[in-house]
C-alpha cells in the first residue's frame, strides 16, 4: 500500500530565512506528487504538483518542489519564507495515470518567527 | 464566489443520533470527496464520487454512507455516531478524477459525546 511520510511534525524559521520540508513516499511506481497547504480554519490549497517531466516544479506562493526518483522524496523549498506563510503543509500521492483518491502525509505545522 | 460550502461549521451530537453533514459546490466538478482530519493522522479519506450516480469506499468508510444524487451535493451521513468520529470533516471536489487537484470546503469539525 502507498504511503507518505513527512518526518517533521514542526518547524520553526526566522522569516527571510530559507525553508525546506521533506516528505517520502513509498509506492510501487512513481506516483503523482502534490503538496498542499492549510491556513489555521481553512481547507487545504494546492501548491503545486508533479506529474511527469522536468523534476522540478513551481508552484504558487514562491514554493518550489523537487522530485528525487532515486529518494522517493519530493520536498517542498522556499528561498524566504514571509510570515504569511505559517501553516500546515501537506505532502500527498495519488495513483500514477491519475485517480485523485490521494494519500496525505501528517503534516507539517511551519511556524514563522519575526 | 465560487467553491464548496459545507454545513454545519461545527455540531456536537450524542453518541447514537444520526447526523447529515451537507458538501454543495458551484463548480460543476464532476468529482466530489469526504476526508476526515484528525491529529497525527492527516487526511484520510471516508468515501468518494467519480461522477452523479456513483460512489466508492475510501480509507476509513466504516460507519459512514454518501449519496450523489445531483452533480451538486455529497452529504456525508453518519447513521449511529459513535465518539471515535469526533473529527473535523472537509468535502473536496475536483474537475475530474484524474486532475490531481481539489479544490476543499472549510470544513466541518464534529464533537461526539
Amino acid at each position: 500500500a502507498q504511503s507518505v511520510t513527512q518526518p517533521d511534525i514542526h518547524i520553526t524559521v526566522s522569516e527571510g530565512a530559507s525553508l525546506e520540508l521533506r516528505c517520502n513516499y513509498s509506492y510501487g511506481a512513481t506516483p503523482y506528487l502534490f503538496w498542499y497547504v492549510q491556513s489555521p480554519g481553512q481547507g487545504l490549497q494546492l501548491l503545486l504538483k508533479y506529474f511527469s517531466g522536468d523534476t522540478l516544479v513551481q508552484g504558487i506562493k514562491g514554493f518550489e518542489a523537487e522530485f528525487k526518483r532515486s529518494q522517493s522524496s519530493f520536498n517542498l523549498r522556499k528561498p524566504s519564507v514571509h510570515w504569511s506563510d505559517a501553516a500546515e503543509y501537506f505532502c500527498a500521492v495519488g495513483p500514477p495515470g491519475g485517480g485523485n483518491k490521494l494519500t496525505f502525509g501528517t503534516g507539517t505545522q511551519l511556524k514563522v518567527e519575526l | 464566489i465560487a467553491g464548496i460550502t459545507q454545513a454545519p461549521t461545527s455540531q456536537i451530537l450524542a453518541a447514537g443520533r444520526r447526523m447529515t453533514l451537507r458538501c454543495t459546490q458551484d463548480m460543476r466538478h464532476n468529482a466530489m470527496y469526504w476526508y476526515r482530519q484528525d491529529l497525527g493522522l492527516g487526511l484520510r479519506l471516508i468515501h468518494y464520487s467519480n461522477t452523479a450516480g456513483t460512489t466508492g469506499k475510501g480509507e476509513v468508510p466504516d460507519g459512514y454512507s454518501v449519496s450523489r444524487a445531483n452533480t451538486d451535493d455529497f452529504p456525508l451521513t453518519l447513521a449511529s455516531a459513535v465518539p471515535s468520529q469526533t473529527s473535523v470533516y472537509f468535502c473536496a471536489s475536483s474537475a475530474g478524477a484524474n486532475t490531481g487537484e481539489l479544490f476543499f470546503g472549510e470544513g466541518s469539525r464534529l464533537t461526539v459525546l
